[in-house]
């Protein structure tokens, strides 16, 4: 089955660049998608990608895809302390469109 | 803008004991989900729903879980015989044409 694979722990200071990155195993996604959950909150749709694009640029957020090497990736930039959160990447899978989620990128933003 | 909403925001029961979690999608959307996160671990599906009737479960999805669509704005999922290890928290997610999932506020559910 799927299998959707991210580091757990990122740390950068404000204002710089965060990268968090995502591999993925099943090549046949549509669409592919960030989503950003705050402590104690739901998982908001941050960006999404389709999967014949490779760059999709959203104010202060860039995802790349790298399809040969299933590898997805959210840029953010000018990191705030508000972006601090974790940052998970899914893959739809089936007819039914299910998420396969990853385990989550857990963002902490130093002032 | 429209939102998927979800009662109660936290539910306690106990063990053996019957729950139904309650959401309602956003209304001009046709695809529904149950998924759950135990805490610490990934976001799981449990169950896709489309055009009134179940489209896939998972395996966690067993003859304990149901779902359903009573009135055509309420979606639901009722765990019939509780048991501790189905204690996490539970989103409801809705999908419209654009193929955009959007998640509801969740549901903590505690199983003593």
């Amino acid at each position: 089955g799927e299998d959707v694979e991210q580091s757990l722990f990122l740390s950068v200071r404000e204002g710089d660049s965060s990268v968090i990155n995502c591999t993925y195993t099943d090549s046949s996604s549509t669409y592919l998608y960030w989503y950003k959950q705050e402590p104690g909150a739901g998982l908001q749709l941050l960006t999404y990608i389709f999967s014949n694009m490779d760059m999709k640029q959203d104010q202060r957020l860039t995802v790349l895809l790298n399809k040969k090497d299933k590898h997805l990736s959210l840029r953010i930039a000018d990191t705030q302390t508000g972006d601090s959160a974790i940052y998970f990447c899914a893959v739809p899978m089936d007819s039914s469109y299910k998420l396969i989620f990853g385990s989550g990128t857990r963002l902490l933003v130093r002032p | 803008e429209p939102e998927v909403t979800q009662t109660p925001s936290h539910q306690v029961t106990q063990m053996g004991q019957e729950v139904i979690l309650r959401c309602v999608p956003i209304s001009n959307h046709l695809y529904f989900y149950w998924y759950r996160q135990i805490l610490g671990q990934k976001v799981e599906f449990l169950v896709s729903f489309y055009n009134n009737e179940i489209s896939e479960k998972s395996e966690i999805f067993d003859d304990q879980f149901s779902v359903e669509r009573p009135d055509g704005s309420n979606f639901t999922l009722k765990i019939r015989s509780t048991k501790l290890e189905d204690s996490a928290m539970y989103f409801c997610a809705s999908m419209g044409q654009a193929y955009e999932q959007y998640f509801g506020p969740g549901t903590r559910l505690t199983v003593t």
